[in-house]
């Protein structure tokens, strides 16, 4: 079974500086998909960014940006110029292609500080 | 009403009660999802629906019941809840293209339930 790691409960920034959200997951498929959602205090969780696998470059949404490492099974989602939106819980996810299932980490709180 | 919509928002209930969450969806999409989210814990896949038939049901106990009468509505009935089912239980919706292609999760605010 496909595991999510995030290592990070809390994270914590100053507003316009850059931050690393790590994680990290384990599978033995070779096609797949992975997904950074963000979900603001008492709001609806919002897909922030994803990646297929057998995509080399990695994928960009505005700020945001990740670090695809597919050896290394690691996606890691970048924040630039971090404003004070972006405060919220972040989740990574993981789903195999073909399927409906997400699996999730257990999010990492970012807080940015003015 | 816009994308996915949940209610209640808040529900408290005694472990004999019997209530039912509700999820509905304004998208147009053909598959439904029930998630658990509890504190410090990775978010649950409870129940998958697609084209009203269930698909997925993860070992979720007999107690959560879910219901899917149209591809816009989800419920999941709850009766005899214990006290460590007190989470925030997520509707999600998507629009099921075979499996082959990437599918984009719309998820609903949270019904936060509470079990005394």
């Amino acid at each position: 079974a496909q595991t999510v790691t995030q290592s990070q409960p809390e994270m914590s920034v100053q507003e316009a500086e850059t931050v690393t959200l790590s994680c990290t997951y384990d599978t033995s498929e070779s096609d797949y998909y992975l997904f950074w959602y963000k979900q603001p205090p008492s709001r609806q969780m919002i897909l922030v960014i994803r990646q297929e696998a057998y995509k080399q470059q990695n994928a960009t949404e505005n700020r945001f940006s990740v670090n695809f490492q597919k050896a290394a099974k690691s996606f890691s989602l970048k924040i630039s110029d971090s404003q004070l939106g972006d405060a919220a819980m972040y989740f990574c996810a993981y789903r195999s292609r073909g399927a409906q299932k997400l699996v999730f980490g257990q999010g990492t709180r970012l807080t940015i500080n003015p | 009403e816009t994308g996915v919509t949940q209610t209640p928002r808040h529900l408290v209930m005694g472990m004999t009660n019997k209530k039912s969450l509700k999820c509905e969806q304004h998208l147009g999409h053909n598959a439904m999802y029930w998630y658990k989210q509890s504190a410090k814990k990775p978010l649950e896949l409870m129940f998958v629906y697609s084209l009203e038939e269930r698909v997925e049901n993860n070992s979720v106990p007999s107690r959560f019941s879910p219901e899917c009468p149209n591809s816009s509505h989800l419920f999941l009935h709850l009766h005899t809840l214990q006290p460590e089912d007190s989470a925030l239980y997520l509707c999600a919706s998507s629009q099921d293209q075979g499996g082959e292609e990437y599918n984009e999760q719309f998820f609903g605010p949270g019904t936060r339930l509470t079990v005394l």
